[in-house]
């Protein structure tokens, strides 16, 4: 089992729709991340939480750190979401981070 | 443009070339870090800089060597690889504060292909 589960793998959906990535990690954790990566490969820092809920625009990243479980919720999702989202961890004091397997939105027009 | 800038991004090398990979990054970042992405595999930490020292090589077979003579740029030298070594390689930096909760940025990526 790994460290880091990500639900669903794969997730389509309507423009406009309401989306949810979930995260469940299994190890003491400093903070956790999430990151979008675009087909080109590049990744792309969305938040770092260790406590509580952060919003940037249409983005909310939620967690719970007794459950060890995140949420990312997009509102009004468009098509240019489309993307694979990833979930990470670092440990206590640690220099590297732990990946989930990622989730790869699709959001069609 | 994230602020960690990779070359090339895409190299082609038979299984005898030897080529290297560079990162650079001028964030004032003191952690630069290697990752290898295969295909339906979650990211895997290759190997850790920190203020230019290697602090974590994570099991890589040695046909990978890294490299970072200051704190802006990271190589990773290649040779004598394998087809299956054929993946995304991701440089990333970050500020190392000691306490796990720093932000990270990483590069666009290398894609490799051996053949």
């Amino acid at each position: 089992k790994n460290e880091v589960e990500q639900s669903p793998q794969n997730l389509t959906a309507q423009e406009g729709e309401f989306i949810t990535i979930n995260c469940s990690y299994s190890v003491g954790i400093s903070a956790l991340h999430w990151l979008q990566q675009h087909p080109g490969g590049g990744i792309v820092s969305l938040f770092m939480l260790s406590s509580g809920k952060k919003k940037h625009g249409r983005l909310i990243a939620t967690i719970n750190i007794q459950e060890k479980h995140s949420s990312l919720h997009i509102t009004a999702s468009h098509p240019r979401d489309s993307a694979v989202y990833i979930c990470a961890v670092s440990g206590q004091g640690a220099q590297k981070l732990v990946f989930g397997q990622g989730t790869r939105l699709t959001i069609n027009p | 443009e994230t602020g960690v800038t990779q070359t090339p991004r895409h190299l082609v090398m038979g299984m005898t070339n030897k080529k290297s990979l560079k990162c650079e990054q001028h964030l004032g970042h003191n952690a630069m870090y290697w990752y290898k992405q295969s295909a339906k595999k979650p990211l895997e930490l290759m190997f850790v800089y920190s203020l230019e020292e290697r602090v974590e090589n994570n099991s890589v077979p040695s046909r990978f060597s890294p490299e970072c003579p200051n704190s802006s740029h990271l190589f990773l030298h290649l040779h004598t690889l394998q087809p299956e070594d054929s993946a995304l390689y991701l440089c990333a930096s970050s500020q190392d504060t000691g306490t796990g909760k720093s932000g990270y940025t990483f590069g666009s990526g290398t894609r490799l292909t051996v053949v």
